[in-house]
């Protein structure tokens, strides 16, 4: 199975801030990453895919970059709405495992 | 507009079995890999696994190979998730999800003795 490490599991931060979430795999899986947020209470919500394309609707504050087996979530400047936990996904190689989370709180 | 309801969940004893379902409307559900992912309380996402668009194909995360089933019915729009031998660990919000984009709201599993 392909391991999913998210960093850092807690990252606190303020409005307007730019902040980066990085989430690296045991192996390459050929961009193949996805990105959502998570508010308590919801379903996830899917911003990103192909490691780096911005899903219709989402801001264009959210990005995603990498390559090989190091990705990145950036934010470029925080809203409150953005205040959630982010998940990675890699859905190369089955099973298709997710990150562990990383909670973006307020500083 | 695409909508996913779960329905099925509720309390079980271990060793129990559950059958979860998934109503799809909104698109054509035969088109589509459909997936199941599970979240613990307080804890990170896990994706269970998911079927082919016509049924042909499954898979699954390892823990719950040989116990849990999904299939899917194109002519009603449904999909299940089928749980034998529950484990006090599958308890979660159970969520069905089309391909990455569209997620339902999750019905809760909990496996209690």
């Amino acid at each position: 199975d392909i391991q999913m490490t998210q960093s850092p599991s807690t990252l606190s931060a303020s409005v307007g801030d730019r902040v980066t979430i990085t989430c690296r795999t045991s192996q390459t899986i050929n961009n193949y990453l996805a990105w959502y947020q998570q508010k308590p209470g919801q379903a996830p919500k899917f911003l990103i895919y192909r490691a780096s394309s911005l899903e219709t609707g989402v801001p264009s504050r959210f990005s995603g970059s990498g390559t090989g087996t190091e990705f990145t979530l950036t934010i470029s400047s925080l809203q409150p709405d953005d205040f959630a936990t982010y998940y990675c996904q890699q859905y190369d190689t089955y099973p298709y495992n997710f990150g562990q989370g990383t909670k973006l709180e307020i500083k | 507009e695409v909508q996913l309801v779960e329905a099925g969940g509720g309390v079980v004893q271990p060793g129990g079995s559950l059958r979860l379902s998934c109503a799809a409307s909104g698109f054509t559900f035969s088109s589509y890999w459909m997936n199941w992912v599970r979240q613990a309380p307080g804890k990170g996402l896990e994706w269970v696994g998911n079927i082919k668009q016509d049924g042909s194909e499954t898979h699954y995360m390892d823990s719950v190979k040989g116990r849990f089933t999904i299939s899917r019915d194109n002519a009603k729009n449904l999909l299940y998730l089928q749980m034998n031998s529950l484990k006090v660990e599958d308890t979660a919000v159970y969520y069905c999800a089309r391909g990455s984009a569209y997620w339902g709201q999750g019905t809760l599993v909990a496996v209690s003795s």
